[in-house]
């Protein structure tokens, strides 16, 4: 059965203080990995596609490398309006049709 | 529209009543998602549509939810006699078909409470 495991269920950082999130992924098969961020009261809003070990996107803070295991999301130099959860689903292959999500990461960045 | 949309944005409803949640697509998005979100859990998928072909409906809990999607746009996601632990947010997504690499774009949600 396809599984995902995000780590740590909650982090508080120092605005300024870098971090990583980890996903990790137990598929058949890897067809995409997909980041995901949520504010409270929101759906997800879709941050990232990695596809293949080794890949790695960028976007302002935010930078998502991926392994045959596992995926991380590392923020640089947070801000406050980084707070949110981050989600991690995984495409399988031999999965049929459906994301399979992880329960999220809840961020809380700090002044 | 820009984005996926979907209504209403809540709904309470009393317990044994149908319910009917509304969902938008993108534009030009063949694939289209349902997925439910109770408090403290990750994200439950419930059914798939891909264009004309069959829908997924592997994750559905019950006969009592169904799903359609006319015209291959707007989707209707019917929760029957509905039961307290039906309460979470519906959440509704739209991609471009999954084998083209496209990432699934989720619309608000609708936020379903059962008393």
């Amino acid at each position: 059965e396809d599984q995902v495991t995000q780590s740590p269920e909650a982090l508080r950082l120092q605005e300024g203080e870098s971090s990583s999130l980890n996903c990790s992924y137990t598929v058949s098969g890897l067809r995409g990995l997909f980041w995901y961020r949520q504010d409270p009261g929101k759906g997800p809003e879709f941050l990232f596609t990695l596809y293949s070990a080794g890949e790695e996107k960028e976007k302002e803070r935010l930078k998502a490398t991926l392994t045959k295991k596992e995926s991380f999301l590392h923020i640089t130099a947070p801000k406050p309006e980084d707070s949110a959860t981050y989600l991690c689903a995984v495409h399988p292959t031999g999965g049929g049709n459906k994301l399979t999500f992880g329960t999220g990461t809840q961020l809380k960045v700090e002044l | 529209g820009a984005g996926v949309s979907q209504s209403p944005s809540n709904k309470v409803t009393e317990k044994g009543k149908d319910v009917e949640l509304r969902c938008d697509p993108i534009s030009g998005h063949t694939a289209l998602y349902w997925y439910r979100q109770s408090l403290g859990q990750g994200l439950e998928f419930l059914i798939y549509f891909q264009g004309n072909s069959a829908p997924d409906k592997s994750g559905l809990p019950s006969d009592r939810f169904s799903a359609e999607r006319t015209g291959g746009s707007v989707s209707t996601l019917t929760i029957q006699r509905t039961q307290q632990e039906d309460s979470a947010v519906y959440l509704c997504a739209s991609s471009t078909p999954p084998g083209t690499g496209g990432a699934a774009f989720f619309g608000q949600g609708t936020r379903l409470t059962v008393v």
